[in-house]
């Protein structure tokens, strides 16, 4: 079964801090995602990664930056926290190939105080 | 600007009843959907899928419509159980990319 961890459930932290999110998958999967949620708008894609250290935007990439040293793990990170960045944050893996799934973490709620 | 659309927020069904979640996408390019179920404290799950060469897709009690013409798919749930509540996102994008766009979501209620 596809495991897909978010170290963190819950995280408050403060304007201007630099704020880190990791996620690590169990799977081997190539291709790594993150998202945000928010009331009325749904998961949006911030950015994804196709392979370790690359990196492509996804919709909504400003304000964050990605790091994917090692196959099972991609970090994001919040370069300089702002108060809309507050959201739900998801992580997910999949394979590479035709319409694989995503899996998807239990998501980090980040809070920007 | 969405290109996925879920217009009900909420859907409230008795159990046993069909539930019906609509969806419509404006990328014409779109030529495959999914459908995810998520639970409160959950990440979302994957459901059922289509593509754009089907109309229909079932499995169990799942079943998803396409119409391409319209832009429209739904999911219908029969019968509806109790533990069908949930949020549903309905997903799209197109064969061989790996971005979905996906839709607010549809909060579904199955009362006993």
């Amino acid at each position: 079964d596809v495991k897909v961890t978010q170290s963190s459930r819950y995280l408050v932290k403060r304007t201007g801090e630099k704020v880190f999110l990791e996620c690590v998958q169990d799977m081997d999967h190539e291709n790594m995602f993150w998202y945000r949620q928010d009331p009325g708008l749904g998961l949006r894609l911030i950015y994804f990664s196709y392979d370790v250290k690359m990196k492509e935007k996804g919709d909504i990439p400003e304000g964050y930056s990605v790091s994917r040293e090692k196959k099972e793990r991609f970090s994001l990170i919040l370069e300089s926290a702002s108060t809309n960045q507050t959201s739900m944050y998801l992580c997910a893996s999949s394979w590479t190939g035709i319409n694989q799934p995503q899996h998807f973490g239990d998501g980090t709620r980040l809070s920007i105080l | 600007d969405q290109q996925v659309k879920q217009n009900s927020p909420s859907l409230s069904v008795q159990e046993g009843r069909i539930s019906i979640l609509n969806c419509d996408y404006t990328n014409s390019m779109f030529d495959y959907f999914l459908w995810y179920k998520k639970y409160p404290a959950e990440g979302p799950t994957f459901l059922i899928s289509i593509s754009s060469i089907k109309d229909k897709n079932e499995d169990g009690r799942f079943t998803v419509f396409l119409n391409k013409s319209a832009k429209h798919l739904s999911l219908h749930i029969v019968p509806s159980q109790p533990g069908d509540s949930a949020v549903y996102f309905c997903a799209a994008t197109t064969i061989g990319d790996y971005k979905l766009s996906f839709g607010a979501g549809t909060t579904v209620t199955v009362r006993a």
